[in-house]
């Protein structure tokens, strides 16, 4: 059984499009987050929901936004797509309350705006 | 400046080499400090886990803390073609929200 499981795995798009992708976790977490990792491995957090609770909005542009229907699901949905962002979209999940973070990951979904 | 530095590779070794990964970082406030192993198109899987100060092994691999100095690194020993990666350190606080290193690529030949 995959824990964080996302989908698609790959998303081609034209410029303009609008996308979604779709995370779930089997994990039994709490906390789940989108991270955005660029062409250079550079992996940078955008969003964490707690419990369906938004806890972390780091500064994306409002054509992106997190959906968590329940704790075990959070989506992305991305209006008016560009270039830029071409990247790979990770999904996430931890435990709070632990003290830590230790974070577990999806595969990612490679998005190229084409 | 970035809240955290990795020393940016790729680094190439031959197989049984001993491999040292390399973070600063220039928060105080961060407490637990994890690596992370990536494989080509996977997504990054907790490797080590360390809390405050000191050394923590697990078979081949050993992380270590040192908070005065804020440096973080991760030593593999005897490193094998299966070691081939990015490796990315991660700091948090409390607060629970992790910043990463930029990553280091090493490449094991056998």
């Amino acid at each position: 059984d995959t824990a964080v499981s996302q989908t698609p795995k790959y998303l081609v798009t034209q410029m303009g499009n609008d996308k979604s992708i779709k995370c779930e976790q089997n994990l039994g977490h709490d906390t789940m987050y989108w991270y955005k990792q660029d062409s250079k491995k550079f992996l940078k957090i955008m969003f964490s929901y707690n419990n369906k609770e938004l806890i972390i909005n780091e500064t994306v542009p409002n054509r992106f936004s997190p959906k968590s229907p329940d704790k075990a699901h959070l989506n992305l949905h991305i209006n008016s797509l560009e270039l830029g962002d071409s990247a790979v979209y990770f999904c996430a999940s931890s435990q709070t309350g632990t003290g830590d973070e230790k974070l577990f990951f999806g595969s990612g979904t490679q998005l190229s705006v084409l | 400046q970035k809240e955290v530095e990795q020393d940016p590779g790729p680094l190439s070794v031959p197989e049984g080499a001993i491999v040292s990964l390399n973070c600063t970082y220039s928060n105080s406030a961060f407490q637990y400090f994890m690596w992370y192993r990536q494989y080509s198109r996977k997504g990054p899987e907790l490797l080590m886990y360390t809390y405050s100060s000191g050394n923590k092994e697990d078979g081949r691999f050993t992380a270590q803390v040192d908070k005065s100095s804020k440096y973080i690194s991760l030593f593999i020993r005897d490193s094998q073609p299966s070691d081939s990666a990015t490796y990315l350190c991660a700091m948090s606080t409390n607060a629970g929200k992790s910043t990463f290193g930029d990553g280091t690529t090493l490449t094991v030949k056998p």
